[in-house]
């Protein structure tokens, strides 16, 4: 079955230093990733998805298919940063998402 | 810009109730979903339906229910709530191979 993992729960940094929040998924075909955030008070919304190639906030991700990971970078975090972000999956042919855990992002000032 | 509306943001029900979670979008998509979001869980899909009058069970459908006789709404039904159905409730729908888009949320508790 296809899973997806974030291995941090719980990640914290200063403002202005950089971030990666990290992504590993299990598929054998060819998967779509995408990165979902969740501010406070919120809904869930996309943040960006590997196939669009595009920078949104300053995040980026790279799927590395060698790897089997897609880490989402910023290279210098806001306060504003400060959210909870989930990596998720869709296989080849279905609509559904698989998501991964969830890691809460805390950017202290 | 696609709207998601759950009928309810905060819902408190007795074991043994039935509760109904209402869902309804607004930008005429095929595909809807629900979701219950735990901390460190992250996302767990309870059914999906790619049409009216179709469903799918998720990985989690035990003790849910789906109807969706629209194509705008989709309703979740807890037969029988129990305290381990408390959690937040996440709708979400959908076009072909488009990203999903999500509601605000119901957060359910279950005494």
């Amino acid at each position: 079955a296809q899973r997806v993992t974030q291995p941090e729960k719980l990640l914290s940094v200063f403002k202005g230093a950089p971030v990666e929040l990290k992504c590993n998924y299990s598929y054998s075909g060819s998967p779509e990733l995408f990165w979902y955030v969740q501010y406070s008070r919120q809904r869930l919304q996309l943040l960006l998805r590997h196939i669009s190639r595009e920078s949104i906030k300053g995040f980026t991700a790279d799927l590395n298919k060698g790897e089997t990971s897609f880490h989402l970078k910023k290279p210098f975090a806001q306060e504003e940063d400060s959210a909870m972000y989930y990596c998720a999956l869709r296989v080849q042919g279905a609509q559904k998402l698989v998501f991964g855990q969830g890691t809460r992002l805390t950017i202290n000032p | 810009d696609v709207k998601v509306t759950q009928s309810s943001r905060y819902l408190v029900k007795r074991t043994g109730e039935k509760v109904f979670l209402e869902c309804v979008q607004d930008m005429d998509h095929e595909n809807m979903f629900w979701y219950r979001q735990d901390p460190g869980l992250g996302l767990r899909l309870i059914y999906f339906s790619y049409d009216v009058k179709m469903k799918e069970k998720g990985d989690i459908p035990e003790g849910y229910s789906v109807s969706r006789e629209k194509k705008e709404r989709f309703s979740l039904i807890l037969e029988s709530a129990s305290t381990n159905q408390t959690s937040m409730y996440l709708c979400a729908s959908s076009s072909s191979n488009s990203p999903l888009h999500f509601g605000n949320g119901t957060r359910l508790t279950v005494t």
